[in-house]
């Protein structure tokens, strides 16, 4: 069976530091993917990254960075130079063709990002 | 491009009346999920499609729950009647068969059942 695990339910953060976020997953399929989302005070689900577990390097999009260790089944996201704006909260996610390539959320962090 | 259109945002009923939500994908995308959000249970898969077939619906509590996807560009949820305990954020999704696979989220509909 597949599963996230995100074991920080919440994350404080001094404004223009970096912060990691964890997630460790457990799979079975050769091939999958994972996937980071922001959730804001708003509701909305924002797709922030994605990382393919054959992709040899780690995944960034501006700010955002995918720490990926395969072998320990980890896929941290890194903010670096936090703003007050990255208070959110951050779900962890995963597909993979076993599940019939449906994705799989953990159950949250939420980070507080202070002045 | 608009992205993933979900109405109403809000919707408060009182128990035992039927509910719908409605759900237009991103054009273009072949798969369409429905999700619930509850402080308690999280982020819980409803259901899914793929070229408008249900694919999955192991997530739907009961049968008061059903999903339809008469065509491309439009699903709906449906609860039947509608009790307290589905008060939560209902969300829909949508994503292309490809290589990345990610997922785009509607604004949701905050459902209240007094």
């Amino acid at each position: 069976a597949q599963k996230i695990t995100q074991t920080q339910p919440g994350m404080f953060v001094q404004e223009k530091e970096a912060v990691t976020l964890d997630c460790t997953y457990d799979t079975s399929d050769p091939s999958y993917g994972l996937f980071w989302y922001k959730q804001p005070s708003s509701g909305e689900m924002i797709f922030l990254i994605y990382q393919g577990s054959y992709d040899q390097q780690n995944a960034t999009e501006g700010r955002y960075s995918l720490n990926f260790q395969k072998a320990r089944k980890s896929a941290n996201l890194v903010i670096s130079a936090s703003q007050l704006g990255d208070s959110a909260m951050y779900f962890c996610a995963m597909g993979g063709k076993t599940g019939g390539f449906k994705t799989i959320f953990g159950a949250g962090t939420r980070l507080f990002v202070k002045a | 491009d608009a992205g993933v259109i979900q109405s109403p945002r809000h919707e408060v009923t009182e128990m035992g009346q039927e509910v719908t939500l409605r759900c237009k994908p991103i054009s273009g995308h072949d798969y369409l999920f429905w999700y619930r959000q509850t402080m308690m249970r999280g982020l819980e898969l409803l259901i899914y499609f793929n070229n408008n077939v249900p694919i999955d619906d192991s997530g739907m509590p009961e049968d008061r729950f059903s999903a339809k996807m008469p065509n491309a560009s439009f699903s709906t949820l449906k609860i039947q009647p509608s009790e307290p305990r589905d008060s939560a954020v209902y969300f829909c999704a949508s994503r292309i068969q490809g290589e990345r696979n990610e997922q785009y989220f509607g604004p949701g509909t905050r459902l209240t059942v007094t």
